[in-house]
């Protein structure tokens, strides 16, 4: 499988644990982008990295939310401390930028639901 | 920031019959549109996307149209199939910026 990828698909915590979700872009993508989605709502940005840079961050990213891209490859988003209000489907995304020959158009993965007890 | 709008929340159409959902932007600046589909439980799948330089642009059964001055696009669904049953989602983006703003969805059910 060729496309974005993400684990776990399902995580449930209680309320005050640390998690930590793992994606895996296409492989020749530069881009990376998490997202969240509540029931019923579209994805909201949360966070944007270009190769290993976090270039931008969401306001909705709070203290508690780190995300890391270290080698440009695969990213984590570590969630602290997790609160009811944090559960949510997690959804990554990847694109190949222009400045290296692609048209940006964002791929997504399958997401992580995550349920905060 | 930008501000998408979509409608309807859902829309029931029989088979055969053609399916129309709209949105509107609320920054200028924005100049790229994709349509995703969401089936339940899977990931948003790019169906379709739109540049500011093109009025419409049309895929099979699949149409967008963005009228830039009244900031709104359109998707279009013609003979739709229950297979088309799912939830779109359009997006826009503003020039220069990295992340998409979506739409709140709209649920469509194809009646066999």
């Amino acid at each position: 499988d060729t496309g974005v990828s993400q684990d776990p698909r399902h995580k449930i915590t209680k309320r005050g644990q640390n998690v930590t979700f793992r994606c895996d872009p296409i492989s020749e993508h530069n881009r990376l982008y998490w997202y969240r989605q509540t029931l019923g709502q579209g994805p909201e940005f949360l966070t944007y990295f270009q190769n290993e840079a976090q270039l931008e961050k969401s306001r909705l990213l709070s203290d508690r939310f780190s995300a890391e891209r270290p080698k440009g490859s695969f990213s984590t988003l570590e969630i602290q401390r997790t609160e009811q209000g944090d559960s949510a489907m997690y959804l990554c995304a990847s694109s190949l930028g222009p400045r290296s020959g692609g048209t940006d158009t964002q791929y997504f993965g399958p997401g992580t639901r995550l349920t905060v007890l | 920031g930008e501000n998408v709008e979509q409608h309807p929340s859902t829309l029931s159409v029989q088979e055969g019959d053609s399916a129309v959902i709209k949105c509107t932007y609320s920054d200028s600046a924005s100049n790229y549109f994709p349509w995703y589909k969401q089936e339940l439980g899977k990931r948003p799948q790019l169906i379709i996307d739109i540049r500011s330089n093109v009025g419409e642009k049309k895929d099979q059964r699949i149409a967008v149209t963005l009228n830039k001055t009244a900031k709104h696009f359109s998707l279009h669904i013609t003979e739709t199939q229950p297979e088309d049953s799912a939830v779109y989602f359009c997006a826009a983006k503003e020039t220069g910026a990295n992340n998409l703003f979506f739409g709140t969805g709209t649920r469509l059910t194809v009646i066999p």
